[in-house]
């Protein structure tokens, strides 16, 4: 089952513009991540922010995390064509008997045009 | 590259047939975890191995097993295969059991075609 919920679900923007990705979660969260997938490739990782951080940045990245409206924001400033992948925000969740578990969302597909 | 190796990159079989998945974890890392991605379900959690045992299950099938050997690689086992099981599995690895900041780096997957 989806606990992240991505929106948009695809979003097209110029190059040099920024691009804002959300993600909306439904259960308590130990961590939130955000994945980033070219197509048909593997999921590489970008940023984890605890459930007690409330925005974290790297590089071009700003997530910021509110658990009250349990979302989540990824901004991507000054895009670069480079950066059109689909992005997932991933909820990383106590599964009982001592596990976590790591549950993705659908994805928002950005398209940055040069 | 995220140093998570998967063999092969493409597989085609035929229903009804049982297929291998292999995956070696990064050089440190203890845990695997095995994922299936698909266009109408998206990427689904499978399950997990820490140190050669079964750690936590997520939606995968009865006909669908795993395990990690001593030398922390692993099988992923799909047998009886239907078409719906046509997806991307992807295997991922981290240092620890998981939670808290473990983070999973992703191999390149597998894309299983079932004819």
């Amino acid at each position: 089952s989806q606990q992240g919920e991505e929106d948009p679900q695809a979003l097209s923007i110029q190059e040099g513009e920024n691009a804002t990705m959300n993600c909306s979660y439904k259960t308590s969260i130990n961590n939130l991540q955000w994945y980033r997938q070219n197509s048909g490739r593997g999921l590489v990782h970008l940023i984890l922010i605890r459930s007690n951080e409330r925005e974290k940045h790297s590089g071009r990245l700003r997530v910021t995390l509110d658990t009250s409206k349990k979302s989540s924001s990824l901004l991507i400033t000054a895009s670069r064509a480079a950066d059109t992948a689909s992005y997932f925000c991933a909820t990383d969740a106590y599964s009982g008997a001592g596990s976590y578990q790591l549950t993705f969302g659908k994805g928002t597909k950005l398209s940055v045009i040069p | 590259d995220s140093g998570v190796t998967q063999t092969p990159k493409h597989l085609i079989t035929a229903t009804g047939q049982r297929v291998t998945l292999r995956c070696s974890p990064r050089s440190g890392d203890l845990s695997v975890y095995w994922y299936q991605q698909s266009l109408d379900q998206g990427l689904q959690f499978l399950i997990q191995y820490y140190n050669g045992e079964e750690r936590a299950k997520g939606n995968i099938l009865e006909r669908f097993s795993a395990q990690q050997f001593p030398d922390l690689h692993s099988e992923l086992n799909l047998s009886s295969l239907e078409l719906g099981d046509s997806a991307l599995y992807f295997c991922a690895s981290s240092v620890g059991a998981g939670g808290h900041t473990d983070t999973q780096y992703f191999g390149p997957g597998t894309r299983l075609t079932v004819l």
